[in-house]
């Protein structure tokens, strides 16, 4: 069964407004973390958040907020005012002991 | 300081040839993991390394291996290749992994390999 589960394949946004990115995931361990990257066309993977499983409050970093709903093993990356440099993949992950898994992935498109 | 480095970033095989991945990781961090990617597969953990210890596997080949060294530093290499083995092969490195780790799990630019 799929642990990490991505259900847009792509998405286009306007430049300035905001964005959510969903992401559901299946783990019956109580410790885990969810991590959100993004991916560029020249195929780094740059980290973008956080949220641990035992966190009491949504992780923020800048622009990028995990809303993270853990009865509903949801952790949504909401990205604000976005630019045009936030055209990329974007992926899900969730770290069990010492393996991420990840999810296919949602293609984020920025128009100006 | 310096992020997450791998060598080589672009290389182009044949078929039943060998291949070395290096990876250097962020200074301080102990653990050390490899992924492929490629577009029918999507993103596969391949294996997990701490302290020059294989912690986890994934589900690969034995063509698949790795090491690591005393300063953390990891290889990876692919035996015998073959056309499916053509990815993009990205190394993350973390200040322990596993639980009770923090959130701390940087990428580095990857190895983009080809095999004809």
């Amino acid at each position: 069964a799929q642990k990490i589960t991505q259900t847009q394949p792509g998405m286009f946004v306007q430049e300035k407004e905001a964005v959510t990115l969903d992401c559901t995931y299946d783990t019956s361990d109580p410790s885990y973390g969810l991590f959100w990257y993004k991916q560029p066309s020249s195929g780094e993977m740059i980290f973008l958040i956080y949220q641990g499983s035992y966190d009491q409050q949504n992780a923020t970093e800048g622009r990028y907020s995990l809303n993270f709903q853990k009865a509903r093993k949801s952790a949504n990356l909401v990205i604000s005012a976005s630019q045009l440099g936030d055209s990329a993949m974007y992926f899900c992950a969730m770290r069990e002991d010492t393996e991420l898994s990840f999810g296919a992935g949602t293609t984020v498109t920025v128009r100006a | 300081k310096a992020g997450v480095t791998q060598t080589p970033r672009y290389l182009i095989k044949t078929r039943g040839q060998q291949v070395t991945l290096s990876c250097s990781p962020i200074s301080g961090h102990r653990s050390v993991s490899w992924y492929q990617q490629t577009p029918g597969q999507g993103l596969q953990f391949l294996f997990e390394y701490f302290s020059e210890t294989q912690r986890n596997k994934g589900n690969f080949p034995g063509r698949f291996s790795g090491r690591q060294f005393s300063n953390s530093r990891s290889e990876m290499n692919v035996s015998t290749l073959e056309l499916g083995d053509s990815a993009l092969y990205l190394c993350a490195s973390s200040p322990m992994g596993g639980q009770g780790s923090t959130g701390e799990l940087f990428f580095g630019e990857g190895s983009r390999l080809t095999v004809l």
